[in-house]
């Protein structure tokens, strides 16, 4: 099956510093979507981006599909930024489920 | 707030047992997903339904089932629980059954002793 693999897996940070986070995928997608799941354990939808690229405020996200990868951007980071962030993908051949990588953990102290 | 509404938000039982979890997907959104977060498996797919059939299945186990019913709603049904079984559940839901962006509930975090 396809793979998700997201990197760095830790990341700690001074707020108001930039970060960016790469998820790279093993196969040909039809979804890909960022998430942050928040301490509470919400999962809360950043950006659905199978191809392209988004901007929400503070971050964007980009996603080059012919070569299978797609990076979060977040500039300034806030101490709320915390979190781990997950990439998952859709495979174009078998559809329908999000396949997660295993996340990146971000730290933002004060 | 994404709109899917998933209810208990906490239950805790016994090894055993069988519990049902429930979601309401946004409005207008014919497919539902489940999902089941482990600390040893990470977030991974269970099974998917579209307008009242399965669509997809994905990793459940045969002591879990699923439905959804004529309103849209789905119901997660988990039985003979095991200590394994303690995780947090989400429902998603999508326009449609592929290609389209899932939105996921606040979760059902099941605590088994």
């Amino acid at each position: 099956g396809i793979q998700v693999e997201q990197s760095p897996p830790d990341l700690i940070l001074q707020e108001g510093a930039n970060s960016t986070l790469r998820c790279n995928f093993s196969d040909s997608v039809n979804n890909l979507q960022w998430f942050h799941q928040n301490p509470w354990g919400q999962l809360i939808n950043l950006f659905y981006i199978p191809s392209g690229t988004k901007q929400n405020g503070r971050l964007s996200a980009t996603t080059v599909a012919t070569e299978r990868y797609s990076l979060l951007y977040i500039s300034s980071s806030q101490t709320t930024d915390s979190g781990v962030y997950f990439c998952a993908v859709a495979p174009n051949q078998a559809g329908t489920a999000l396949i997660f990588g295993k996340g990146t953990t971000l730290s933002v102290s004060s | 707030d994404s709109g899917v509404t998933q209810t208990p938000k906490h239950l805790i039982t016994a090894t055993g047992q069988r519990v049902t979890l429930r979601c309401s997907p946004r409005s207008g959104d014919l497919s539902v997903y489940w999902y089941q977060q482990s600390l040893d498996q990470g977030l991974q797919f269970l099974i998917q339904y579209y307008n009242g059939e399965e669509r997809a299945k994905g990793n459940i186990l045969e002591r879990f089932s699923a439905q959804q019913f004529p309103d849209l709603h789905s119901e997660l049904n988990l039985s003979s629980l095991e200590l394994g079984d303690s995780a947090l559940y989400f429902c998603a839901s999508s326009v449609a059954p592929t290609g389209y962006e899932q939105y996921f509930g606040p979760g059902t975090r099941l605590t088994v002793t």
